[in-house]
């Protein structure tokens, strides 16, 4: 089963708007990334982040390490019709070797 | 384009088959690693190899097994298909055993009638 709680589960966003998902867990993580997959396609890595408290950016996106260690969070800004897809939280947990997938946040965008 | 490849693209076969699915890495990386996507498991990791070794292993079925080969390619191989076997099954890989950057390929789907 999950064991990351990724939210929201859907969202239709108007194009130019910010856009903000998270990820949660109960357990620590060392490590978080964020992919995005498109249909027919395998997920892309769009963000590594590796300590608690980092702040990472990739052009529009933002990510943030939680300073619990136990979430994380991405913001879109600006958001643009290819932004749309499924947007997928990753972690490894603290003395885990296997990475872990959230259940995917799908971003829609109305143009 | 990760640099990982994955072939075949598509897969349909029947109940109590047995399929290979192959995954080549990025030019460098040394681990592999297996996922299977269902609608209602998600990305579920199978496994992981190192350097042509076994290095963790994840919800895979004893009905599914793996090897790496010395010039890195993986063959993921699953045998006496069920209708449940059908998913997409990507391909990951990364520089070392424990680099937390996975890249992944296209994927293989899988249909079992």
């Amino acid at each position: 089963g999950q064991q990351l709680n990724q939210s929201p589960q859907s969202m239709f966003i108007q194009e130019g708007e910010d856009v903000s998902m998270n990820c949660t867990s109960s357990s620590i993580f060392n490590t978080w990334l964020w992919y995005k997959q498109d249909p027919g396609e395998g997920p892309v890595l769009l963000i590594a982040l590796y300590k608690a408290g980092e702040l990472t950016s990739n052009g529009r996106l933002t990510a943030q390490f939680g300073i619990t260690r136990k979430d994380s969070f991405l913001n879109i800004s600006a958001s643009i019709p290819s932004d749309v897809g499924i947007y997928f939280c990753a972690g490894f947990r603290e003395y885990g070797n296997k990475l872990v997938f959230g259940a995917g946040t799908i971003l829609r965008v109305k143009s | 384009d990760s640099g990982v490849t994955q072939t075949p693209k598509h897969l349909i076969t029947a109940t109590g088959q047995r399929v290979t699915l192959r995954c080549s890495p990025r030019s460098g990386d040394l681990s592999v690693y297996w996922y299977q996507q269902s609608l209602d498991q998600g990305l579920q990791f199978l496994i992981q190899y190192y350097n042509g070794e076994e290095r963790a292993k994840g919800n895979i079925l004893e009905r599914f097994s793996a090897q790496q080969f010395p010039d890195l390619h993986s063959e993921l191989n699953l045998s006496s298909l069920e209708l449940g076997d059908s998913a997409l099954y990507f391909c990951a890989s990364s520089v070392s055993s424990v680099t937390y950057e996975q890249y992944f390929g296209p994927g293989t789907r899988l249909t079992v009638t």
